[in-house]
């Protein structure tokens, strides 16, 4: 079964709209940890933001923000006045459990493709 | 600070022969773990090594095998290649657990084509 879902398969905007990508993700662990990657066209998948499943305070860091609620299961994101450089596949990716051994498998969604225009 | 290096960039294999992917960690990273990604979907675990010994397993066939080195750095074998075998391989990299406020840094892949 799919763990984490993101419906969203392409989001095309003008530069300088905001865009918010949505994430809903499955676990019967309690402490969880949740994660977005962004994915340009040279394939590195780059670290955005991670939350843990304790901490659901919402914060912006620079242009992004985030907003998880447990409640529903939801991780979105948001990039605020985007710009041509935010176009890449950005994906929602969880990981359940907090020990070094478990740490290392993300189960990943499949991943929404921004396309920013100017 | 060098960041998760992987080689070859770009392959090109025949089905049936093996590859051999290298990954080396981000500096002061001691556990790497593997991910699969075709072409349109998001990356899926192939399995994490630590302490020079396989931890965990995804759902992938036993043609899929690894190695860490003393160093950190590790290697993905595939043999008996087939054209699924085709996508961009990831390899990623921490130190610690999550809760010890790391994360997790990817490289940036190796293409592999099957032919």
């Amino acid at each position: 079964a799919q763990k984490v879902t993101q419906a969203q398969t392409e989001i095309s905007v003008v530069e300088k709209e905001d865009v918010t990508l949505d994430c809903v993700y499955e676990t019967r662990d309690t402490t969880y940890y949740l994660f977005w990657y962004k994915q340009p066209p040279s394939g590195e998948l780059v670290f955005l933001i991670r939350r843990n499943s304790f901490d659901e305070q919402n914060e912006i860091s620079g242009r992004y923000s985030w907003n998880f609620q447990k409640s529903t299961s939801s991780f979105n994101f948001t990039i605020t006045a985007s710009q041509v450089v935010d176009s890449a596949v950005y994906f929602c990716a969880l990981s359940e459990g907090w020990e070094t051994d478990s740490w290392g498998k993300l189960q990943f969604g499949s991943g929404t493709q921004v396309v920013v225009t100017p | 600070d060098a960041g998760v290096t992987q080689s070859p960039t770009h392959l090109i294999k025949t089905r049936g022969q093996q590859v051999t992917l290298r990954c080396s960690p981000k500096s002061g990273h001691d556990t790497v773990s593997w991910y699969q990604q075709a072409l349109g979907q998001g990356p899926q675990f192939i399995f994490q090594y630590y302490e020079e010994e396989e931890r965990q397993r995804g759902n992938f066939p036993d043609r899929f095998s690894g190695h860490q080195f003393p160093n950190y750095s590790s290697e993905l074998n595939v043999n008996a290649l087939l054209l699924g075998d085709s996508a961009l391989y990831l390899c990623a990299s921490a130190v610690g657990g999550l809760d010890s406020g790391n994360t997790i840094y990817f490289g940036e892949g190796s293409w592999l084509t099957v032919v």
